[in-house]
């Protein structure tokens, strides 16, 4: 199966700061890898897919890039509901997850 | 709009059998593949498999053995049954859509119930 690695684990921001998220795969998945938003106690939510869509509906400060096996999420000018942690996903052959990176407030 | 709701099991014991239903409303459960992940709690997030409505499916190898699942159109819904569950399988279970094929991005989410494994 095909391992996703997201750095950091754990990052720690401000409002209004610019934050990027890296996602690894372990072999080469074109452009088929979407991105999640997660608050606690509710079900992922798609912001980004097949790398740098933007899903309707989210904000534009969300973006992604990459291709190939290195991908990145940036959120500009980060907002108090941002706060979040993040998955990327998958989806050249059966989808597998990154261990999720966490947003904080520093 | 879509919308997905798991029902819920809440406790199930060691070596039982684990049975969700996911209900769709808002779109016919023929237009999608249908896809159940998994969570365990303060972990990330495992995907499980899918269905589409002819009844075709594609698990996860390391749940396959001990997993079905299974669709009614006429009650706009799918099913999942995991057997022989142990304390691993204690986790939040999403039901969601794959928007055109199995293997996609995963939009909508049902909120999520909490299965729990113990005697």
């Amino acid at each position: 199966d095909i391992q996703m690695t997201q750095s950091p684990s754990t990052l720690s921001a401000s409002v209004g700061d610019t934050v990027t998220i890296t996602c690894r795969a372990s072999q080469n998945i074109n452009s088929w890898l979407a991105w999640y938003q997660q608050k606690p106690g509710k079900a992922p939510n798609l912001l980004i897919y097949k790398a740098s869509s933007l899903e309707s509906g989210v904000p534009s400060r969300f973006s992604g890039s990459g291709s190939g096996t290195e991908f990145t999420l940036t959120i500009s000018s980060l907002q108090p509901d941002d706060f979040a942690t993040y998955y990327c996903q998958q989806y050249n052959s059966y989808p597998t997850f990154g261990q999720g990176t966490k947003v904080e407030i520093k | 709009q879509v919308q997905l709701h798991e029902s819920v099991p809440g406790l199930v014991k060691p070596s039982e059998t684990l049975s969700l239903t996911c209900t769709v409303s808002g779109v016919s459960i023929t237009s999608s593949y249908w896809t159940w992940v998994r969570q365990p709690p303060g972990k990330g997030l495992e995907w499980i498999g899918y269905i589409y409505y002819t009844g075709s499916t594609t698990y996860n190898p390391s749940l396959r053995s001990r997993l079905s699942i299974s669709i009614d159109t006429s009650k706009n819904q799918f099913s999942l049954k995991l057997t022989s569950v142990t304390a691993a399988d204690t986790a939040v279970y999403y039901c969601t859509r794959s928007i055109s094929g199995g293997f996609n991005y995963l939009d909508p989410w049902g909120q999520g119930t909490l299965v729990t494994v113990s005697s």
